[in-house]
C-alpha cells in the first residue's frame, strides 16, 4: 500500500532553515508528482507547491517563491522540502502528499511534521 | 488566485440527520474540484473529486455536486465517523492549488 513517512517534529529559530523529508513506498515514486501542504495551528490548508520527482522539475506558490525549494531522491524515494527564513508564522504541520496521475488532487497523505519556530 | 469560501463555518447536526455543506469559487472552476475530510490529529482524506466522483472506498452517503462556481458536499445520514472538518479544492486554475477555510461539523 502507498505510504508517506515524513522526518520528525523540528523546532527553529527565527531566521534559520528547515528541511523535511517524505519518504514514499508502495508505488512507483517517479510516477507521481509530490506536494507540500502546510496547516498552522488551528488553521486550514495551505498548499506551497509540488515536485515532479521523475525531472525534478518544480511550481511554487508565489507566496512562498524565493524560500521554498523542493527536491527529491530517487535513489531513495524521498522528496525533500526546505524553508529558509523562518518566521514565527511559519509554525504549522508540513505534509506531503502525492496526486492521483493526472489530476492535482491528494490520493495520499505523509503523516505531517510539526515545525516550530520559536526565539 | 482563485478563493475558495466554505460555508457555513460550523454545522451542528444530529446523528442520522442529512448534512449540507457548501463551497463558492471566486471565478469558475469547472468541475475540478475536491472535498477532503480531516479528522483531529489525522492528514486530510480524499472523498470526492470531479465536483461529484466518489474517491475509493469512499460510502455512497457521502455526494458531491456543482460546476462552475457553487458546489456541495452532502452527507445523507451522518455517522458518528464523520464528525470533522470538511475542506474543498479547486484545481482548475493553478498555481496555486487553493483550499476552502472548512465547515467544521459537530454533533448537535
Amino acid at each position: 500500500q502507498v505510504q508517506l513517512v515524513q522526518s520528525g517534529a523540528e523546532v527553529k529559530k527565527p531566521g534559520a532553515s528547515v528541511k523535511v523529508s517524505c519518504k514514499a513506498s508502495g508505488y512507483t515514486f517517479t510516477g507521481y508528482y509530490m506536494h507540500w501542504v502546510r496547516q498552522a495551528p488551528g488553521q486550514g490548508l495551505e498548499w506551497m507547491g509540488r515536485i515532479n520527482p521523475n525531472s525534478g522539475g518544480t511550481n511554487y506558490a508565489q507566496k512562498f517563491q524565493g524560500r521554498v525549494t523542493m527536491t527529491r531522491d530517487t535513489s531513495i524515494s524521498t522528496a525533500y522540502m526546505e524553508l529558509s527564513r523562518l518566521r514565527s508564522d511559519d509554525t504549522a504541520v508540513y505534509y506531503c502528499a502525492r496526486d492521483s496521475a493526472g489530476i492535482v488532487v491528494v490520493t495520499a497523505w505523509g503523516q505531517g511534521t510539526l515545525v516550530t519556530v520559536s526565539s | 488566485e482563485i478563493v475558495m469560501t466554505q460555508s457555513p463555518a460550523t454545522l451542528s447536526v444530529s446523528p442520522g440527520e442529512r448534512a449540507t455543506l457548501s463551497c463558492r469559487a471566486s471565478q469558475s472552476v469547472s468541475s475540478n474540484l475536491a472535498w477532503y475530510q480531516q479528522k483531529p490529529g489525522q492528514a486530510p482524506r480524499l472523498l470526492i473529486y470531479g465536483a461529484s466522483t466518489r474517491a475509493t472506498g469512499i460510502p455512497a452517503r457521502f455526494s458531491g455536486s456543482g460546476s462552475g462556481t457553487e458546489f456541495t458536499l452532502t452527507i445523507s445520514s451522518l455517522q458518528s465517523e464523520d464528525f470533522a472538518v470538511y475542506y474543498c479544492q479547486q484545481y482548475n486554475n493553478w498555481p496555486p492549488v487553493t483550499f476552502g477555510g472548512g465547515t467544521k461539523v459537530e454533533i448537535k
